[in-house]
């Protein structure tokens, strides 16, 4: 079964611009969530989607946003790109809701790669 | 939120040396999940051991859920092994929240 893919994989923007980062789910998963890894703050989580309804919601700006779409593959999209957003960007992907203990797994894919200058 | 963290920060190893890496967490928790971050970046799934004992090779873990920690052992270890660790958690909903690491480098 193929894991979590990310798109792209490595990507430079200058700030102001906007950009969107794409994810596939394993196969079957339906929760979505995306985390930020940056040197300064470590992972920090950023949204979930279960269902193409965003279900939980970390502490960033409105500028980070998200989506889900009916076959489970989400994108984020972060506007007004500021330096400060620069980090590797993981989407990771489970199974069933949360809830159900036996079905929280997350599976991480490589992870995009975004530098602001 | 839920707090977590994880010692020692830096672990320095001699091929073929065991090591104990720990989490603590603050709260009651539905996951508890260990990983091993490449040079590439990807979260390898170590472990799913929200409680319990559990085996992998050379890598077993131990969640004591009711004293809110858990502990990653690595026995044998090998340069292969060098790598940051994570432990992540999580409550009711689906988030984790993740430790800051314990950065491992074995040396031949």
């Amino acid at each position: 079964k193929a894991g979590v893919t990310q798109t792209p994989r490595y990507l430079i923007k200058t700030r102001g611009q906007q950009v969107t980062l794409s994810c596939s789910p394993i196969s079957g998963h339906r929760s979505v969530s995306w985390y930020q890894q940056t040197p300064g703050q470590g992972l920090q989580f950023l949204f979930e989607y279960f269902s193409e309804t965003q279900r939980n919601k970390g502490n960033f700006p409105g500028r980070f946003s998200g989506r889900q779409f009916s076959n489970s593959r989400s994108e984020m999209n972060v506007s007004t790109l500021e330096l400060g957003d620069s980090a590797l960007y993981l989407c990771a992907s489970s199974l069933d809701p949360a809830g159900v203990k036996a079905y929280n797994e997350q599976f991480f894919g490589p992870g995009t790669r975004l530098t602001v200058l | 939120g839920i707090q977590v963290e994880q010692s020692p920060p830096d672990l320095i190893l001699q091929e073929g040396a065991n090591s104990t890496l720990r989490c603590n967490f603050s709260d009651s928790v539905n996951n508890l999940q260990w990983f091993h971050q490449n040079p590439w970046g990807q979260l390898i799934n170590l472990f799913y051991i929200p409680s319990g004992t559990k085996q992998n090779g050379r890598l077993s873990a131990t969640t004591v859920a009711t004293e809110r920690y858990s502990l990653l052992y690595i026995s044998s270890s090998q340069t292969t092994d060098s790598g940051v660790y994570f432990c992540a958690v999580a409550g009711t909903a689906s988030k984790l929240t993740f430790g800051t690491g314990t950065r491992l480098q074995v040396t031949l």
